[in-house]
């Protein structure tokens, strides 16, 4: 199984603000079948990356993923309000699929 | 407009059985994978299990093999968890997803979630 290490667990910042999540697999994810969602409380997951690097439909050019290999990365270039939320990695190269233990981006 | 509703979920004793369903619409149900992801109570996002648009293939991850079943009816646009031998570890709310247009093994629709209690 591949493991999914997502660092930080908090991020504090505010509005405007540069958020940089991390997520390390425990082996290879090949072809970059990495995704990340964003889930709000009481809410379900909402897909924002595919393939590491691609947006899902209708998602703001504010974020970016980046990534090969064990390391990936997802970008908010400047935070707005909505965007204080979990964040989890999903890898999708196993037919075993697994999630990283997410990161909360929360307001300082 | 894609639309997703699972239902099913509810208080169940440990060893007991649930079968949970996500009726679908909005979309060629047929054509798209569909799956399952748990939350448990306070905690993150658990894959459980996958199925191809054609039923054929099915995955499922170790914790859950031998005591869950997915299946679908896409003569009804409905996808189903059969849940047996449940332990208060399956407690979680029960989420399905649609495979996404470019790549069916992410999830780009989502229902509202079911909860399942399994307690004595």
């Amino acid at each position: 199984e591949i493991v999914l290490t997502q660092s930080p667990g908090t991020l504090s910042l505010s509005p405007g603000e540069r958020a940089t999540l991390s997520c390390r697999a425990s082996q290879s994810v090949s072809s970059s079948y990495l995704a990340w969602y964003q889930q709000k409380p009481g809410q379900a997951p909402r897909l924002l990356i595919y393939g590491a690097s691609n947006r899902a439909t209708g998602i703001p050019d504010r974020f970016s993923g980046s990534g090969s290999g064990t390391d990936f990365t997802l970008t908010i270039s400047r935070l707005e309000s909505e965007d204080f939320a979990v964040y989890y990695c999903q890898q999708y190269v196993s037919s075993r699929r697994t999630f990283g233990q997410g990161t909360k981006v929360e307001i300082k | 407009e894609v639309q997703l509703g699972e239902s099913g979920g509810g208080l169940v004793q440990p060893g007991g059985s649930l079968r949970l369903s996500c009726a679908a619409s909005g979309f060629t149900f047929s054509s798209y994978a569909m799956g399952w992801v748990r939350q448990a109570p306070g905690k993150g996002l658990e894959w459980v299990s996958s199925i191809s648009g054609s039923g054929v293939s099915t995955y499922y991850t170790d914790s859950v093999k031998g005591r869950f079943t997915i299946s679908r009816d896409n003569s009804k646009n409905t996808l189903y968890l059969q849940m047996n031998s449940l332990r208060a570890e399956d407690t979680a709310v029960y989420y399905c997803g649609k495979g996404s247009e470019k790549q069916q093994l992410v999830y780009d629709y989502w229902g509202q979630g079911t909860l399942v209690t399994v307690s004595s």
